[in-house]
């Protein structure tokens, strides 16, 4: 099956700091990205979706300056957390659908963020 | 709007015994159904899906789900379950029609607990 890359698994940093993850299809190509949250032992709630070439679209009550998303190329898009706080702390979880086949998602193995 | 409700937070049973993990949904148009599960600290990973044609749907390791439009379910279910099935069970439900882009709306999830 089709297989997407989520980088780093965990990260740690301190209040403030920034952070990138990284969400990579890699053998197939994703006009569009999504990005979820998910809090523990709860569902995923969807924040984003990435489009490639185009501004990402943002949920309902999620920052945009907060979680700043890039989708650079046909196989790469990235979520930074600016001035991460302890709040942001959280798995983050991105999926793919491969290009012409938008009703199937492949999920990342995820990012655990902790924010001290 | 769509939405997926899945009754039970928590399933536990004796290794062997069969299992269902129950999912309703409610949605005003067309619907794609999906299963995934999520072992401790990882992605998502798709167990089933219903997209079109037979409502009966089976995954390679043994589970299966039926897609019922008039109870508007998606339950899944195991004849006989082994340890190694621990883990959370999310149902899903994205727009068949192509609408919101796919956008899948995710249930609470249910945590499978196998025991010997």
């Amino acid at each position: 099956g089709a297989v997407v890359s989520q980088h780093p698994s965990r990260v740690i940093c301190k209040s403030g700091t920034s952070v990138k993850i990284e969400c990579r299809s890699l053998d197939f190509q994703a006009t569009t990205m999504f990005w979820y949250r998910q809090f523990p032992k709860q569902s995923l709630m969807l924040m984003a979706t990435s489009n490639e070439g185009s501004k990402a679209t943002y949920e309902q009550g999620v920052e945009k300056d907060k979680f700043l998303i890039n989708h650079a190329s046909l196989t790469l898009s990235t979520l930074t957390v600016t001035s991460a706080h302890p709040e942001d702390s959280s798995f983050y979880i991105c999926s793919a659908p491969p290009r012409g086949l938008r009703n199937i998602q492949y999920f990342g193995a995820g990012t655990r963020l902790s924010v001290l | 709007a769509q939405s997926v409700t899945q009754l039970d937070s928590q399933v536990p049973v004796f290794e062997e015994a069969p299992v269902e993990l129950r999912c309703n949904y409610s949605s005003s148009v067309s619907v794609y159904l999906f299963w995934y599960v999520q072992y401790p600290n990882q992605g998502l990973q798709l167990l089933l899906k219903y997209l079109s044609g037979s409502t009966l749907v089976e995954s390679i390791n043994g589970f299966e789900a039926e897609f019922n439009k008039s109870q508007t379910s998606f339950h899944l279910r195991k004849p006989s379950v082994h340890i190694s099935d621990t883990a959370e069970y999310f149902c899903a439900v994205s727009d068949g029609s192509g609408g919101s882009n796919y956008k899948l709306t995710f249930g609470k999830g249910t945590l499978l607990t196998v025991n010997p």
